[in-house]
Protein backbone atom coordinates (compact mmCIF):
# COMPACT_ATOMS: atom_id res chain seq x y z
CA UNK A 1 0.00 0.00 0.00
CA UNK A 2 1.76 3.46 -0.67
CA UNK A 3 2.41 5.33 2.14
CA UNK A 4 3.98 9.00 2.85
CA UNK A 5 5.39 9.20 6.45
CA UNK A 6 6.95 12.86 7.56
CA UNK A 7 9.41 13.21 10.82
CA UNK A 8 9.31 14.64 12.94
CA UNK A 9 6.14 15.64 13.67
CA UNK A 10 6.67 18.86 15.56
CA UNK A 11 10.30 20.76 15.12
CA UNK A 12 10.87 24.30 17.20
CA UNK A 13 13.64 26.33 16.34
CA UNK A 14 15.29 29.67 17.14
CA UNK A 15 15.50 31.35 14.72
CA UNK A 16 18.22 31.73 12.74
CA UNK A 17 18.85 27.86 13.55
CA UNK A 18 18.82 25.68 10.18
CA UNK A 19 17.13 22.03 10.12
CA UNK A 20 15.76 19.52 7.63
CA UNK A 21 12.10 17.96 7.58
CA UNK A 22 11.99 14.58 6.17
CA UNK A 23 9.73 12.90 3.99
CA UNK A 24 9.58 8.86 3.37
CA UNK A 25 7.54 7.46 1.05
CA UNK A 26 6.79 3.92 -0.26
CA UNK A 27 4.67 4.58 -3.61
CA UNK A 28 4.60 2.21 -6.30
CA UNK A 29 5.80 4.75 -9.81
CA UNK A 30 6.28 7.65 -7.99
CA UNK A 31 5.04 10.58 -10.67
CA UNK A 32 5.95 13.00 -8.43
CA UNK A 33 6.61 14.39 -4.90
CA UNK A 34 5.32 17.29 -3.80
CA UNK A 35 6.14 19.91 -0.67
CA UNK A 36 2.97 22.20 0.50
CA UNK A 37 3.16 24.78 3.36
CA UNK A 38 -0.37 25.10 5.63
CA UNK A 39 -1.05 28.07 8.16
CA UNK A 40 -3.48 27.56 10.40
CA UNK A 41 -7.16 27.71 8.97
CA UNK A 42 -5.89 27.91 5.57
CA UNK A 43 -5.64 25.55 2.79
CA UNK A 44 -2.29 23.97 1.61
CA UNK A 45 0.04 26.08 -0.35
CA UNK A 46 1.96 24.99 -2.99
CA UNK A 47 6.68 25.17 -2.42
CA UNK A 48 8.07 22.91 -5.03
CA UNK A 49 7.68 19.24 -7.00
CA UNK A 50 9.84 17.39 -7.52
CA UNK A 51 9.74 14.12 -10.12
CA UNK A 52 12.77 12.39 -10.44
CA UNK A 53 15.82 11.09 -7.65
CA UNK A 54 18.77 13.54 -7.26
CA UNK A 55 16.60 16.75 -8.22
CA UNK A 56 16.72 19.83 -6.31
CA UNK A 57 14.74 22.61 -6.06
CA UNK A 58 15.12 26.08 -4.21
CA UNK A 59 12.99 28.97 -3.04
CA UNK A 60 14.15 31.84 -0.52
CA UNK A 61 15.08 30.13 2.32
CA UNK A 62 13.64 26.44 1.81
CA UNK A 63 14.91 23.61 -0.14
CA UNK A 64 14.14 20.37 -1.84
CA UNK A 65 15.89 17.40 -2.24
CA UNK A 66 14.48 13.89 -3.25
CA UNK A 67 16.19 10.45 -3.33
CA UNK A 68 14.25 7.10 -4.01
CA UNK A 69 12.92 6.77 -0.98
CA UNK A 70 12.49 9.93 0.37
CA UNK A 71 12.75 14.01 -0.05
CA UNK A 72 14.13 16.49 2.24
CA UNK A 73 12.87 20.12 3.00
CA UNK A 74 16.06 22.09 4.18
CA UNK A 75 15.29 25.01 5.79
CA UNK A 76 18.16 27.81 6.00
CA UNK A 77 18.31 30.61 8.74
CA UNK A 78 14.50 30.48 9.45
CA UNK A 79 12.53 33.61 10.53
CA UNK A 80 9.65 33.81 12.44
CA UNK A 81 7.49 33.80 9.49
CA UNK A 82 8.57 30.82 8.51
CA UNK A 83 6.61 28.88 10.98
CA UNK A 84 4.03 26.51 9.76
CA UNK A 85 2.83 23.21 9.01
CA UNK A 86 4.86 21.46 6.49
CA UNK A 87 2.74 18.81 4.30
CA UNK A 88 4.73 16.31 1.57
CA UNK A 89 2.49 14.36 -0.83
CA UNK A 90 3.38 11.60 -3.74
CA UNK A 91 1.76 10.71 -6.71
CA UNK A 92 1.84 7.34 -7.59
CA UNK A 93 0.85 4.53 -10.08
CA UNK A 94 -2.76 4.87 -9.25
CA UNK A 95 -2.41 9.15 -9.72
CA UNK A 96 -3.61 10.02 -6.78
CA UNK A 97 -2.35 12.51 -4.10
CA UNK A 98 -0.89 10.47 -0.73
CA UNK A 99 -0.25 12.63 1.82
CA UNK A 100 1.99 12.81 5.22
CA UNK A 101 1.06 13.42 8.51
CA UNK A 102 2.74 16.83 8.36
CA UNK A 103 5.72 18.77 10.30
CA UNK A 104 4.63 21.72 12.67
CA UNK A 105 7.41 23.75 12.23
CA UNK A 106 7.65 26.28 14.87
CA UNK A 107 10.54 29.19 14.70
CA UNK A 108 11.15 31.11 17.98
CA UNK A 109 12.50 34.93 17.88
CA UNK B 1 -6.14 35.95 -10.45
CA UNK B 2 -8.69 34.60 -7.95
CA UNK B 3 -7.88 31.84 -6.67
CA UNK B 4 -9.89 28.79 -5.87
CA UNK B 5 -13.04 29.69 -3.49
CA UNK B 6 -15.00 27.57 -1.21
CA UNK B 7 -18.37 28.34 0.58
CA UNK B 8 -19.21 27.90 3.29
CA UNK B 9 -16.13 28.41 5.36
CA UNK B 10 -18.07 26.44 8.48
CA UNK B 11 -20.55 24.27 8.46
CA UNK B 12 -22.69 23.04 11.71
CA UNK B 13 -25.42 20.86 11.33
CA UNK B 14 -27.24 17.84 13.33
CA UNK B 15 -26.47 13.76 12.05
CA UNK B 16 -28.89 13.15 9.66
CA UNK B 17 -29.45 16.78 8.06
CA UNK B 18 -27.61 17.36 4.55
CA UNK B 19 -25.17 19.84 3.86
CA UNK B 20 -24.09 21.02 0.28
CA UNK B 21 -19.94 22.50 0.17
CA UNK B 22 -19.14 24.09 -2.97
CA UNK B 23 -16.09 24.91 -4.61
CA UNK B 24 -15.31 27.16 -7.55
CA UNK B 25 -11.84 26.67 -9.06
CA UNK B 26 -9.26 28.84 -10.83
CA UNK B 27 -10.46 29.74 -14.45
CA UNK B 28 -9.57 27.67 -17.08
CA UNK B 29 -8.63 24.32 -14.81
CA UNK B 30 -10.14 21.32 -16.02
CA UNK B 31 -8.66 19.76 -13.04
CA UNK B 32 -10.98 19.54 -10.03
CA UNK B 33 -10.17 17.62 -6.66
CA UNK B 34 -11.92 17.09 -3.15
CA UNK B 35 -10.40 15.92 -0.08
CA UNK B 36 -10.56 15.52 3.44
CA UNK B 37 -8.80 15.98 6.74
CA UNK B 38 -10.07 14.24 9.69
CA UNK B 39 -8.98 15.34 12.69
CA UNK B 40 -6.05 14.42 13.64
CA UNK B 41 -5.38 12.33 11.02
CA UNK B 42 -3.69 13.26 7.67
CA UNK B 43 -5.50 14.53 4.09
CA UNK B 44 -7.07 12.12 2.07
CA UNK B 45 -7.81 12.14 -1.49
CA UNK B 46 -11.84 12.06 -2.14
CA UNK B 47 -11.84 12.06 -6.21
CA UNK B 48 -11.19 14.33 -9.27
CA UNK B 49 -13.46 15.36 -12.42
CA UNK B 50 -11.62 16.39 -15.45
CA UNK B 51 -14.03 18.72 -16.88
CA UNK B 52 -17.28 17.75 -15.94
CA UNK B 53 -16.45 14.34 -16.22
CA UNK B 54 -15.33 12.19 -13.21
CA UNK B 55 -11.84 10.68 -13.91
CA UNK B 56 -11.25 9.00 -10.26
CA UNK B 57 -14.05 8.67 -7.29
CA UNK B 58 -12.46 5.46 -5.72
CA UNK B 59 -11.48 7.98 -2.52
CA UNK B 60 -15.71 8.63 -1.85
CA UNK B 61 -16.40 6.86 1.50
CA UNK B 62 -20.49 5.97 0.79
CA UNK B 63 -23.16 6.24 -1.03
CA UNK B 64 -23.94 9.12 0.97
CA UNK B 65 -21.44 11.63 -0.33
CA UNK B 66 -22.38 13.05 -3.99
CA UNK B 67 -19.82 15.38 -5.88
CA UNK B 68 -21.08 17.11 -9.02
CA UNK B 69 -19.43 19.17 -11.37
CA UNK B 70 -21.66 20.92 -13.86
CA UNK B 71 -20.63 22.72 -16.96
CA UNK B 72 -17.22 21.66 -15.99
CA UNK B 73 -16.95 24.71 -13.49
CA UNK B 74 -17.65 24.71 -10.18
CA UNK B 75 -18.23 21.48 -7.98
CA UNK B 76 -20.64 20.83 -5.06
CA UNK B 77 -20.54 18.02 -2.64
CA UNK B 78 -23.23 17.02 -0.69
CA UNK B 79 -23.55 14.79 2.21
CA UNK B 80 -26.82 13.18 2.61
CA UNK B 81 -27.64 12.19 5.60
CA UNK B 82 -24.29 13.48 7.25
CA UNK B 83 -22.87 10.79 10.36
CA UNK B 84 -20.89 11.92 13.25
CA UNK B 85 -17.98 10.77 11.28
CA UNK B 86 -18.32 12.98 8.34
CA UNK B 87 -16.61 15.72 10.37
CA UNK B 88 -13.71 17.35 9.27
CA UNK B 89 -12.57 19.93 6.78
CA UNK B 90 -12.95 19.49 3.00
CA UNK B 91 -10.31 20.74 0.78
CA UNK B 92 -10.92 21.67 -2.80
CA UNK B 93 -7.77 21.75 -5.06
CA UNK B 94 -7.99 23.17 -8.71
CA UNK B 95 -4.94 22.06 -11.80
CA UNK B 96 -4.77 23.31 -15.34
CA UNK B 97 -3.08 19.54 -16.17
CA UNK B 98 -3.33 16.26 -14.63
CA UNK B 99 -2.25 14.32 -11.15
CA UNK B 100 1.09 15.36 -11.79
CA UNK B 101 0.60 19.76 -12.65
CA UNK B 102 0.80 21.49 -9.70
CA UNK B 103 -2.93 21.34 -7.55
CA UNK B 104 -3.57 24.94 -5.94
CA UNK B 105 -6.07 24.41 -2.64
CA UNK B 106 -8.85 26.68 -1.24
CA UNK B 107 -8.97 27.66 2.15
CA UNK B 108 -11.68 24.37 3.00
CA UNK B 109 -14.89 23.98 4.61
CA UNK B 110 -15.00 23.05 8.38
CA UNK B 111 -18.59 20.74 8.69
CA UNK B 112 -19.08 19.58 12.10
CA UNK B 113 -21.83 17.39 12.31
CA UNK B 114 -23.45 17.16 15.83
Amino acid sequence: EDQVTQSPEALRLQEGESSSLNCSYTVSGLRGLFWYRQDPGKGPEFLFTLYSAGEEKEKERLKATLTKKESFLHITAPKPEDSATYLCAAVGSNYQLIWGAGTKLIIKP
Amino acid sequence: EAGVTQFPSHSVIEKGQTVTLRCDPISGHDNLYWYRRVMGKEIKFLLHFVKESKQDESGMPNNRFLAERTGGTYSTLKVQPAELEDSGVYFCASSQAGVRDTQYFGPGTRLTVL
